[in-house]
C-alpha cells in the first residue's frame, strides 16, 4: 500500500516531442504528489508538486494531470529540449510524512 | 542562499567498518531528512529528523542511524558496513515536517569493499 508504481522505465523522445511519464498508487491517505529531476552527479531537484484537490497544475512547459479515482498522476513534458533528458521520479506523501518515490525514468531528448 | 551541503562527496570504505555523514541544511531549515539511493531499489526513505528529534524512520536495520543538532546540522552513520551498503546517501532539508518542498544535497557516494 505504501508503494509508487512508475513507468516507463526509460524514454527516449525527438527534440519537441511530449514524454508523458505515469504513477501509481494505493494508498488513498497521500495528499501530496510531487515531480523530482535528478540530473547525473547532483541530488533531486522538485519540478512542480500537486494536491489531490486539483486535477491538472502547469508550471512552464511541465504540467501534472492528477486523476484521482484512479490512484494516477502523470508528468508531461512540452516541448521537449535535449537539456531535460534527466531521470525523472514521481512520489508520494501524506501528512507531511515521508517522502514514497517510484522507481525513475530515464529520459533521453535527441537533437 | 546555500544550498544543502553534504560531507563528504565521495568515500571508500571496507566491510565491518563504519561510516558518518555529515548533512548541513539550508540556512533556516529546521527538518531534514535522509535517503538511500541504489540503481536497484531507487530512493528509500531513511530517517526524518526536527528540532533535534527522530521523527520519522524507514525501513533499516539499526546499524544505519542518524542524530541532528541543535543549529539543524544531520549526521548519519552505518556501522558494520556490507557490502549492500554501497549507495549514494542523500540528504534534503525543509522549512519544517509539513509535507512541503525537500530540498536535496548532491550527496555522499558510499562504496564498501
Amino acid at each position: 500500500q505504501q508503494q509508487v508504481k512508475q513507468s516507463p522505465q526509460s524514454l527516449i523522445v525527438q527534440k519537441g516531442g511530449i514524454p508523458i511519464i505515469n504513477c501509481a498508487y494505493e494508498n488513498t491517505a497521500f495528499d501530496y504528489f510531487p515531480w523530482y529531476q535528478q540530473f547525473p552527479g547532483k541530488g533531486p531537484a522538485l519540478l512542480i508538486a500537486i494536491r489531490p484537490d486539483v486535477s491538472e497544475k502547469k508550471e512552464g512547459r511541465f504540467t501534472i494531470s492528477f486523476n484521482k479515482s484512479a490512484k494516477q498522476f502523470s508528468l508531461h513534458i512540452m516541448d521537449s529540449q535535449p537539456g531535460d533528458s534527466a531521470t525523472y521520479f514521481c512520489a508520494a506523501s501524506k501528512e507531511g510524512g515521508k517522502l514514497i518515490f517510484g522507481q525513475g525514468t530515464e529520459l533521453s531528448v535527441k537533437p | 542562499k546555500a544550498g544543502v551541503t553534504q560531507t563528504p562527496r565521495y568515500l571508500i570504505k571496507t566491510r565491518g567498518q563504519q561510516v558518518t555523514l555529515s548533512c548541513s541544511p539550508i540556512s533556516g531549515h529546521r527538518s531534514v531528512s535522509w535517503y538511500q539511493q541504489t540503481p536497484g531499489q531507487g530512493l528509500q526513505f531513511l530517517f526524518e529528523y526536527f528540532s533535534e528529534t527522530q521523527r520519522n524512520k524507514g525501513n533499516f536495520p539499526g546499524r544505519f542511524s542518524g542524530r541532528q543538532f541543535s543549529n539543524s546540522r544531520s549526521e548519519m552513520n552505518v556501522s558494520t558496513l556490507e557490502l549492500g551498503d554501497s549507495a549514494l546517501y542523500l540528504c534534503a532539508s525543509s522549512l519544517d515536517p509539513s509535507g512541503g518542498e525537500l530540498f536535496f544535497g548532491e550527496g555522499s557516494r558510499l562504496t564498501v569493499l
